[in-house]
């Protein structure tokens, strides 16, 4: 079946500072991926996304990759504030196999704190 | 934009007694709606998925008799928790499908049994 993986966290880092989230996927269709952000208290929220290999996702700063080769869509910030702390979840749509169902594969999620 | 709602944002309620979530698509219609159910420090887990007039689908090792979902319409899913008991305790958190293969989540209802 479909699964995605994250690296854990907490990752905690200073104002300006360069991120990585690791992400990587498995899925036996054409996936669809993407990456949702939960602030504290809040429900989910689609941070960026990418629908097939070699597009590049971004929004407020935060890119993504879709990877085949690597199976990999990695998310990156140049310089992160304190208003990115929040979880960040990567996850997977395998449309070909739910048939438009737009069922979603998330990953456990990572949450970054970032400290002045 | 598509905006998903839910309701109550938080509820608390004794053992034994049974709960309404509501889920509702503000502005589109869905089709299916997706109950996930998050627990503290971890991932969403998909329930089950919600099918306008036709019965929810539900993911393995979910009891669909605890857990009742009704699709009445093409806006609002509901998900009743049964004869709640404690460790039904959580997060739970609705989605719809929108338009480019995005999800519209809500802002989830935190459900505390007591």
């Amino acid at each position: 079946g479909d699964s995605v993986t994250q690296m854990e966290g907490p990752v905690t880092l200073s104002e300006e500072a360069c991120l990585t989230i690791n992400c990587t996927y498995t899925a036996t269709g054409y996936p669809s991926l993407f990456w949702y952000v939960q602030y504290p208290g809040e429900g989910l929220q689609l941070l960026l996304k990418a629908t097939k290999a070699d597009d590049k996702g971004s929004n407020k700063g935060f890119e993504a990759t879709y990877r085949k080769e690597t199976t990999s869509f990695h998310l990156e910030k140049g310089s992160v504030q304190v208003s990115d702390s929040a979880v960040y979840f990567c996850a997977l749509s395998d449309i070909v196999l739910t048939g438009g169902g737009n069922k979603l594969t998330f990953g456990t999620g990572t949450q970054l704190k970032v400290e002045l | 934009g598509a905006v998903v709602s839910q309701h109550p944002s938080r509820v608390i309620c004794k053992s034994g007694t049974s709960v309404k979530i509501e889920c509702r698509s503000l502005d589109f219609q869905a089709t299916t709606m997706f109950w996930y159910r998050q627990f503290p420090k971890q991932s969403l887990m998909l329930m089950a998925t919600s099918n306008e007039g036709s019965k929810a689908t539900y993911e393995q090792g979910v009891e669909k008799d605890k857990f009742l979902i009704n699709h009445a319409s093409l806006t609002l899913s509901t998900l009743t928790v049964t004869s709640a008991h404690p460790e039904d305790s959580s997060f739970y958190i609705c989605s719809a499908p929108g338009p480019n293969y995005e999800q519209y989540f809500g802002p989830g209802t935190r459900l505390t049994v007591t």
